[in-house]
């Protein structure tokens, strides 16, 4: 079954202080994996899109890693900001055979960072 | 601004009734695929549009329909609703299926 599993489920931080999001997946065949943050009650707005060729990309104080062989990607948080609390879901797309691209998201990990 | 809007951005329906939301897709993108996201949760696959016929579905019952115009934006309509119907309801627009999904704020839909 095509599935994609976040932790930790919740997490609180100290402003300026670092995190690690993980995501597990048992997509296949796998296209990319991207990762978007989600304000409460906002559509998701994406970070990072990697592809199976790519283990690492940054986008500001965010940096994604994938790992196609394990399955396993992450999501490191630089110097957090206040703003950076929201929920942060971790999306892979695959291609089965004669059908459409489809997205499997995540449950999200819901990140607050406290002053 | 993802350039999708949605419409409209909060709705209050009572059980039984049909309800009906609305997405803009972004200029230049031919598909538009919406979700449900119950709180707390990852959003699910409804289903997808590509030039204006559906074209993947997900388990969601038939009383979720919906439609893609020769403009692109796109109809989710939803009959005899229910309490578990209420959730916040994303679309997101890309060209074809295989670029960036653009995702809407969302509609808040509550049913009493």
């Amino acid at each position: 079954k095509n599935q994609v599993e976040q932790s930790p489920q919740s997490l609180i931080i100290l402003e300026g202080k670092n995190c690690t999001l993980q995501c597990n997946y048992t997509v296949s065949p796998f296209s990319n994996l991207r990762w978007y943050k989600q304000d409460t009650g906002r559509g998701p707005v994406s970070l990072t899109i990697m592809t199976f060729s790519e283990n690492t990309k940054s986008n500001g104080r965010y940096t994604a890693t994938l790992d196609a062989d394990t399955k396993q990607s992450s999501l490191h948080i630089t110097a957090s900001q206040l703003s950076d609390s929201a929920s942060y879901i971790c999306v892979v797309t695959y291609l089965p055979s004669g059908g459409y691209n489809k997205l499997i998201f995540g449950a999200g990990t819901r990140l607050a960072v406290h002053p | 601004e993802t350039g999708v809007t949605q419409s409209p951005t909060h709705l209050i329906k009572t059980r039984g009734q049909q309800v009906t939301l609305r997405c803009s897709s972004q200029s230049g993108h031919n598909t538009v695929s919406w979700y449900q996201q119950a709180l707390g949760q990852g959003p699910q696959f409804i289903f997808q549009y590509y030039r204006e016929e559906e074209n993947g579905r997900g388990n969601f019952p038939p009383r979720f329909s919906g439609l893609q115009f020769p403009n692109y934006s796109s109809e989710l309509n939803v009959n005899a609703l229910e309490l578990d119907d209420s959730a916040l309801y994303l679309c997101a627009s890309s060209f074809m299926t295989v670029t960036e999904a653009f995702f809407g704020q969302g509609t808040r839909l509550t049913v009493v």
